[in-house]
C-alpha cells in the first residue's frame, strides 16, 4: 500500500530566506507525486506535479521539487519565502499503474513565514 | 480559477439530524471525490465516483452516503449525525484525460453537538 511521509508538521521560516518542505513515500510500483497548497480557510490548490520525464518540476509561485527515485523522496523548496507563502503544503502520490485517479495525502507541513 | 463549490461551508447541528452536503462543478469533470479532512492530519478519501451512477468507497470507512445522477452534482449524506462525524469535508473533481490535477472546493466543516 502506498503511503506517504512529511517529516516536519511545522516548519517557521523568516521572510526571504529559503525554505524546504520533505516528503517521502513508499509504494512498490511507479507513482505520481503532487504538491498541494492550503491556504486558510480555502481548498488545496496544486503547486506542483510529477508525472515522468526530467526529476526537477517547478510549479507556481516560485516552488519547486525533486523527486528522487532512490530515496524516494519529493522534497518541495523555494529560494525565497513571502509572507503570503503562509499555508498549509501537502504531498501526495496515485500509483501510476493502475488507479491513478486515487490520491493518497500526507498530513501537511504547517509553513509559517515570520515578518 | 477553478469552478466547484460547495455549500455550507460552515454548519453545527444537533446530534440524530440528517444533513446533506452540497458539491457541483461547472467542468464537466466526470471524476469527483470526497475527502475528510482532520485538523493536523492528511486527507482521507471517503468517496468517489467515475461518472454518472458510479460511486464507490474510499480508503477510510464512512458512515455517509453519496449520489451521482448528474455529472456536476455530488452530494454526500449522513442521516444521522454523530459527533464523531465532526470534521472538514473536502469535495474534488478531476477530468479524465490523465493523472494529474484534483480541483478542489474551499470545504464544509461540520460540527456535531
Amino acid at each position: 500500500a502506498q503511503s506517504v511521509t512529511q517529516l516536519d508538521s511545522q516548519v517557521p521560516v523568516f521572510e526571504e530566506a529559503p525554505v524546504e518542505l520533505r516528503c517521502n513515500y513508499s509504494s512498490s510500483v511507479s507513482v505520481y507525486l503532487f504538491w498541494y497548497v492550503q491556504y486558510p480557510n480555502q481548498g488545496l490548490q496544486l503547486l506542483l506535479k510529477y508525472l515522468s520525464g526530467s526529476t526537477l518540476v517547478k510549479g507556481i509561485n516560485g516552488f519547486e521539487a525533486e523527486f528522487n527515485k532512490s530515496q524516494t523522496s519529493f522534497h518541495l523548496r523555494k529560494p525565497s519565502v513571502h509572507i503570503s507563502d503562509t499555508a498549509e503544503y501537502f504531498c501526495a502520490v496515485s500509483d501510476s499503474q493502475t488507479s491513478y485517479d486515487k490520491v493518497i495525502f500526507g498530513p501537511g507541513t504547517s509553513l509559517s513565514v515570520i515578518p | 480559477e477553478a469552478d466547484i463549490y460547495q455549500t455550507p461551508r460552515y454548519l453545527v447541528i444537533g446530534t440524530g439530524k440528517k444533513i446533506t452536503l452540497e458539491c457541483s462543478q461547472t467542468m464537466g469533470h466526470d471524476k469527483m471525490y470526497w475527502y475528510q479532512q482532520d485538523p493536523g492530519m492528511e486527507l482521507h478519501l471517503i468517496h468517489y465516483s467515475y461518472g454518472v451512477n458510479s460511486t464507490e468507497k474510499g480508503d477510510l470507512s464512512s458512515e455517509s452516503t453519496v449520489s451521482r445522477i448528474r455529472t456536476e452534482h455530488f452530494p454526500l449524506t449522513l442521516e444521522s449525525a454523530r459527533p464523531s462525524h465532526t470534521s472538514q469535508y473536502l469535495c474534488a473533481s478531476s477530468s479524465t484525460s490523465g493523472p494529474g490535477e484534483l480541483f478542489f472546493g474551499e470545504g464544509s466543516r461540520l460540527t456535531v453537538l
